[in-house]
């Protein structure tokens, strides 16, 4: 069975700290794909990122970085020089070599940035 | 704005009625999908749909049912309600079967409140 763990509820910061949420993900396929979503408060999930399970390879994108490690089966979101803006819920999830049908998410970490 | 429109947005009714959320996909997109998110499951995959035809089964109790039409919006039809039934429904749609980017664009919700 496919399961993510985000060990991180909630996460308080102030502005301009880096942050980062912690995912943990647990599957039997060899191929399958890993992702990040954004929930702000207006509540639509907004696709923030996706990795397959061979490339390794980190990614940055502006102030957003990720770390995706095998071999501890973690796939973890940083924000640099956090904002207010980034204030939202953020989800990891899984599927397997069907692609994004059937995503299991992981229970998501609430992200407050303060001023 | 993904694109995806889904309502109502905010629904209230009793128990042991019967509700139907209504998702128009982002023009162009085939597939449908249904998720639930509530406060003790988290976001779950409830069904898909794919040019018409159901493709892949979540966590879909036997009280729910979908169908996709020609058009290709789709309906969940949520009967018997149960106050464990509250929750945030989102509709997603993507272009392909399976989404080659993985890559699902999500509605805002339809928020269900059974009292």
């Amino acid at each position: 069975a496919q399961k993510v763990t985000q060990a991180q509820t909630e996460i308080s910061v102030v502005e301009k700290e880096d942050v980062t949420l912690d995912c943990v993900y647990e599957t039997r396929d060899t191929t399958y794909y890993l992702f990040w979503y954004k929930q702000p408060p207006s509540g639509e999930l907004v696709f923030l990122i996706r990795r397959n399970s061979f490339d390794e390879q980190n990614e940055i994108s502006g102030r957003y970085s990720w770390n995706f490690q095998k071999s501890t089966s973690s796939f973890n979101f940083t924000i640099t020089a956090s904002q207010v803006v980034d204030s939202a819920v953020y989800f990891c999830a899984l599927s397997g070599i069907q692609g994004a049908q059937k995503l299991v998410f992981g229970q998501g970490t609430r992200l407050t940035i303060n001023p | 704005d993904s694109g995806v429109t889904q309502t109502p947005k905010h629904l209230i009714t009793a128990t042991g009625q019967r509700v139907t959320l209504r998702c128009s996909p982002r023009s162009g997109d085939l597939s449908v999908y249904w998720y639930q998110q509530s406060l003790d499951q988290g976001l779950q995959f409830l069904i898909q749909y794919y040019n018409g035809e159901e493709r892949a089964k979540g966590n879909i109790l036997e009280r729910f049912s979908a169908q996709q039409f020609p058009d290709l919006h789709s309906e969940l039809n949520l009967s018997s309600l149960e106050l464990g039934d509250s929750a945030l429904y989102f509709c997603a749609s993507s272009v392909a079967f399976t989404s080659p980017t993985g890559e699902l664009f999500f509605g805002e919700g339809s928020r269900l409140t059974v009292l």
